[in-house]
């Protein structure tokens, strides 16, 4: 089964401060794509950051980044220096080739809370 | 701007009463999503349609159907809507494996 596991359902974070959102996922398949979507209170979900799993080096955008484990199947996302407006629903989610081409999996979610 | 429209934002329908709700696209994009998220819940997947190929998920119930006349539009149709099925339904487009989705606001579905 394919599978996004997100651990942590509430983070809260300091303004200006660090904050790390755990994802872990499960695949058979060797070719992936990895995001880190959020999701404000709107509702337009929208994409932070993407990581293909062939690649080695991190994706970093701006104050955000993931730190990929491809063994551990792991891909954590980095927010520094955290912004009032980066409180919302963030979703761990991957898409794959092969057998399940085009589908696109989210996991639970984590609500990050700012705090000023 | 290009982008993901959904409509209508929100929808009342009776119990039992078919209902279908819109997506369209203008970017072109040849895979088209169609989501069910619950209140605090993840997205969940019901069908996606790459190009004219139709796949649906396992889990989804008989009652959901979609119709993708064009690239630009897709259709989630409910034959019988539960209460269960109040909720909000996401449009998303992708332009293919590995691409980032964008998606449409929602469109919030409420059965009485």
């Amino acid at each position: 089964a394919q599978t996004v596991t997100q651990s942590q359902p509430e983070m809260s974070v300091q303004e200006a401060e660090t904050v790390t959102l755990s994802c872990t996922y499960d695949t058979s398949e060797s070719d992936y794509y990895l995001f880190w979507y959020k999701q404000p209170p709107s509702r337009q979900m929208i994409l932070v950051i993407r990581q293909e799993a062939y690649k080695q080096q991190n994706a970093t955008e701006n104050r955000f980044s993931v730190n990929f484990q491809k063994a551990a199947k792991s891909f954590s996302l980095k927010i520094s220096d955290s912004q009032l407006g980066d409180a919302a629903m963030y979703f761990c989610a991957y898409t794959t080739g092969g057998s399940t081409l085009g589908r696109l999996y989210f996991g639970r979610g984590t609500q990050l809370t700012v705090w000023p | 701007d290009a982008m993901v429209i959904q409509n209508p934002r929100y929808q009342v329908t009776q119990f039992g009463k078919p209902v279908t709700l819109s997506c369209s696209q203008t970017l072109n994009h040849n895979v088209m999503y169609w989501y069910q998220q619950k209140s605090s819940q993840a997205p969940k997947l019901l069908f996606h349609y790459y190009d004219k190929d139709f796949n649906n998920e396992a889990d989804t119930p008989d009652n959901f159907q979609s119709r993708r006349p064009n690239t630009s539009f897709c259709f989630l149709d409910i034959r019988s809507p539960g209460l269960g099925d109040a909720a909000m339904y996401l449009c998303a487009t992708s332009g293919g494996q590995g691409f980032e989705a964008f998606f449409g606001q929602g469109t919030r579905l409420t059965v009485v």
